[in-house]
């Protein structure tokens, strides 16, 4: 499968604990994303890397999140000192820019977090 | 930034009859459309996308529409079959500056057989 993978896929923590996701984007692709989806809902942006850069992030990132994509690769996405209110699917896209603009993101399966 | 409205939250149609999900946008820089399908406990999956530069766009049984002026636009489904029941969302981009998708809040459709 060459699409975007993620894992772990499934991630149970007790609250104030740290976790650390992984994501490896379609190899060609320099831009990556990290959204957050709660049920019911559509995926809220988080961050947005064009190769090692980390580009935008919103302000729903708070001071615990950290994301980081130091080859311009895999990225990473870790969470200090875990809430309740984290609890989510965390999806990671990519995609690569055209000449027309922006192309097509493609998602991973996501990681389902729960904090007990 | 980009405020994406979403219509209706929930849709059941019978099979072979057509849905057709609306959403509207708040910047007018938002130049990209796409529409993703999600089925329970998958990724979203691109199942069209429409630029600011085109009215419409078909692909078989599925089909966008754009209206720039009004600031909407809708996703079309004809001849639903049982399969296509999952959640859809659309979502907007801006081409420049802001790089990141922002999504509606879903239509969960369901395709009576």
């Amino acid at each position: 499968d060459t699409g975007v993978s993620q894992d772990p896929r499934h991630k149970i923590t007790k609250r104030g604990q740290n976790v650390t996701f992984r994501c490896d984007p379609i190899s060609e692709h320099n831009r990556l994303y990290w959204y957050r989806q709660t049920l019911g809902q559509g995926p809220e942006f988080l961050t947005y890397f064009q190769n090692e850069a980390q580009l935008e992030k919103s302000r729903l990132l708070s001071d615990r999140f950290s994301a980081e994509r130091p080859k311009g690769s895999f990225s990473t996405l870790e969470i200090q000192r875990t809430e309740q209110g984290d609890s989510a699917m965390y999806l990671c896209a990519s995609s690569i820019p055209t000449g027309s603009g922006n192309s097509p993101l493609h998602f991973g399966n996501g990681t389902r977090l729960t904090v007990t | 930034g980009e405020n994406v409205e979403q219509h209706p939250s929930t849709l059941s149609v019978q099979e072979g009859d057509s849905a057709v999900i609306k959403c509207t946008y708040s910047d007018s820089a938002s130049n990209y459309f796409p529409w993703y399908k999600q089925e329970l406990g998958k990724r979203p999956q691109l199942i069209i996308d429409i630029r600011s530069n085109v009215g419409e766009k078909k692909d078989q049984r599925i089909a966008v529409t754009l209206n720039k002026t009004a600031k909407h636009f809708s996703l079309h489904i004809t001849e639903t079959q049982p399969e296509d029941s999952a959640v859809y969302f659309c979502a907007a981009l801006r081409r420049t500056g802001a790089n990141n998708l922002f999504f509606g809040t879903g239509t969960r459709l369901t395709v009576i057989p």
